[in-house]
């Protein structure tokens, strides 16, 4: 089964760029056909999708953030990224990364991300 | 981009009842495969979301039988069929026709 699991700084400061990884295990990030999201879900409400990126490259971001939005993928790590930049205390949230758009089969557990001076 | 409207927002169930949760898009998202790109999803208290159900009504792997997904086109209703405690926590509908792909506002299922 695959696992995945979020790292990244916890705290980032406005006008900062918010840099997080997933590492996926239990499988290769580039067999099953996945797509590799990154979502989130602001303190206490709920859920609104980044982007996501499959492992040829191919990308699909949120219009609303696509300005400020990179999903990277490394296969030689098994890993994918996320890069927000010029964070405000609006991008303060629960990231999750998962795999699967439709459905979002595999859920990692959440990494809390505050903005902030 | 699709909204998807979800009713009651809130529902406080006794063990062995039955719950519903209804979940309207604004679009049809009934594919010309013949798939509904609709998908349920429980996110129990301090956890990530789980997957329940996919293209509207199959069950995801590991999900207990008490849980149904029906419905087609704009009208979707997730059931179960007798609450245990287990089950509260907060359902999400989404759907997954359109890119953006959009949820629901989330349901919180309460047992009594």
């Amino acid at each position: 089964q695959v696992q995945l699991q979020e790292s990244g700084p916890g705290l980032v400061k406005p006008s900062q760029t918010l840099s997080l990884t997933c590492t996926v295990s239990g499988g290769s990030i580039t067999s099953g056909g996945y797509h590799w999201s990154w979502l989130r879900q602001h303190p206490g409400k709920g859920l609104e999708w980044i982007g996501y990126i499959y492992y040829s490259g191919n990308t699909y971001y949120n219009p609303s953030l696509k300005s400020r939005i990179t999903i990277s993928i490394d296969t030689s790590k098994n890993q994918f990224s996320l890069e927000l930049t010029s964070v405000t205390a609006a991008d303060t949230a629960v990231y999750y990364c998962a795999s699967g758009v439709t459905p979002v089969v595999y859920w990692g557990p959440g990494t809390l991300v505050t903005v902030s001076s | 981009d699709i909204v998807m409207t979800q009713s009651p927002l809130s529902l406080s169930v006794t063990p062995g009842e039955p719950a519903s949760i209804s979940c309207r898009s604004s679009q049809s998202l009934l594919h010309s495969s013949g798939y509904n790109y609709l998908d349920w999803y429980l996110q129990k208290p301090g956890q990530s979301p789980q997957l329940l159900i996919y293209s509207g009504s199959n069950r995801a792997s590991g999900v207990p039988d008490r849980f149904s997904g029906s419905g087609s086109g704009t009208d979707f209703t997730l059931k179960i069929s007798r609450v245990e405690a287990e089950d509260a926590g907060v359902y999400y509908c989404m759907q997954g026709l359109q890119t953006l792909y959009t949820f629901g506002q989330g349901t919180k299922l309460e047992i009594k």
